[in-house]
């Protein structure tokens, strides 16, 4: 139990095009997710939380504009690089929680390489 | 949230125990301890939590002593498999809010 998926795993686009990276619970409802990004050798860095029918909440630093995050059900949320250049090329990582009752362990996706031309 | 204070990095051979020992000073009173590990281009993977004392499942043991400013991850008879970096957060209850924040993270090479 307690599966999240991303989908795409990789990709590859030219600077100033838009990616689209979905992330979703496979077995449960997800009551909040988070994106994350992580470089090269480094640690995970929390861009932002995003709750089921709500304005995600961005962490200081993220452009909101440029990282577009639509959290429309349960078990499905979005993140969207807008013109995307090659400073965006990152590890994106999504995680979920809601299956534990009482507890909020957050469960992590796979992951989705984005690298930017 | 409390910063978490762990080796960059350690080495062990198959078969031996590992100990990985986290640092986190400013725990607050009701913050819970987590570790997590991460294999190369993927998601962390949840390991373990507890609050105090001693918890065990089947993959790790977690020490916790009584002030609770430190942690102990536990890796019985480790594989090569287990050559992961390996995370250690505080995290506040369920419904204290839960954002996440990652450390450095203790890199754990195994070998034969």
């Amino acid at each position: 139990g307690a599966v999240v998926s991303q989908h795409p795993s990789r990709v590859i686009c030219k600077s100033g095009t838009s990616v689209k990276i979905e992330c979703r619970s496979l077995d449960f409802q997800a009551t909040t997710m988070f994106w994350y990004r992580q470089f090269p050798k480094q640690s995970l860095m929390l861009m932002a939380t995003s709750n089921e029918g709500s304005k995600a909440t961005y962490e200081q630093g993220v452009e909101k504009d440029k990282f577009l995050i639509n959290h429309a059900s349960l078990t499905l949320s979005t993140l969207t690089v807008t013109s995307a250049h090659p400073e965006d090329s990152s590890f994106y990582i999504c995680s979920a929680t809601g299956p534990d009752p009482g507890t909020d362990t957050q469960y992590f996706g796979p992951g989705t390489r984005l690298t930017v031309l | 949230l409390a910063k978490t204070t762990q080796p960059i990095s350690m080495d062990s051979y198959e078969g031996q125990e590992v100990n990985i020992t986290c640092s986190h000073n400013n725990i607050a009173t009701n913050d819970y301890i987590t570790w997590y590990q991460q294999f190369p281009s993927q998601g962390p993977r949840f390991i373990i939590q507890g609050y105090k004392t001693k918890v065990t499942n089947e993959v790790a043991s977690l020490f916790i002593p009584a002030d609770r400013k430190s942690s102990t991850l536990s890796l019985p008879r480790v594989s090569l498999s287990d050559t992961a970096v390996y995370y250690c957060l505080v995290v506040p209850p369920p419904g204290g809010g839960n954002k996440l924040t990652f450390g450095t993270g203790t890199q754990l090479k195994v070998e034969l």
